[in-house]
């Protein structure tokens, strides 16, 4: 069985660009769930999806940051336009029903310069 | 505001010894706990797990302990191997979002 991926694993990009990044989750899981972390810091939450519904977006950090799942299968994360603060390595779970036991993708590195 | 903490960065152990992580967090009604462990340029992967209404969960080398009192829990390692260096997380749902640690980072020394 495939596990989580993510594409791309690195993207160097200028402030002011855009970037979108992808997670495709193990296939049948329910639930996704984007984090970001900053070196040294936690892996923060960002959002929530069951299927295609978005069930909880209260981490994401402003309206420069869009995320959808398209058809409940994969999911898409776009920065627009990106700032200095959005560079970090945005890790992809996803889960399977009401299980607490998330897989993790190996995370897409983000550096804004 | 961090809900979970792990206070200690990183720790070095000896191989064969005892590990022992850490982590705190700061509302009572959190109810279920998870430990994953990260390698560089991987994803953290799910290790052991524990509900509040245990006080000790045991797999194998690993065991995770719950002080609900406290509002801590430890995750014990023994015996420490070297393939066990990597960076371990604490974490805890709640509603419909995680909250995770800012990880401690192990050294098992051969």
């Amino acid at each position: 069985e495939a596990g989580v991926t993510q594409f791309p694993s690195h993207s160097v990009i200028e402030k002011g660009q855009t970037v979108t990044l992808r997670c495709d989750p193990i296939s049948g899981h329910d639930n996704l769930y984007w984090y970001r972390r900053v070196m040294g810091k936690e892996i923060k939450f960002l959002l929530h999806f069951v299927k295609e519904s978005k069930q909880d977006e209260s981490g994401m950090p402003n309206n420069r940051f869009l995320a959808e799942r398209t058809g409940g299968t994969y999911s898409t994360l776009k920065v627009q336009p990106a700032e200095l603060e959005d560079s970090g390595v945005y890790f992809c779970a996803s889960s399977q029903g009401t299980s607490y036991e998330q897989y993790f993708g190996p995370g897409t590195r983000l550096t804004v310069t | 505001d961090q809900q979970v903490k792990q206070n200690s960065p990183s720790l070095s152990v000896q191989e064969g010894r005892i590990s022992i992580l850490n982590c705190d967090y700061t509302n009572s009604m959190f109810d279920y706990f998870l430990w994953y462990k990260k390698y560089p340029a991987e994803g953290p992967t799910f290790l052991i797990s524990i509900s509040s209404i245990k006080d000790k969960n045991e797999d194998g080398r690993f065991t995770v302990f719950l002080n609900k009192s406290a509002k801590h829990l430890s995750l014990h390692i023994v015996p420490s191997q070297p393939g066990d260096s990597a960076v371990y997380f604490c974490a805890t749902p709640t509603g419909n979002q995680f909250y995770f640690g800012t990880g401690t980072s192990l050294t098992v020394i051969p």
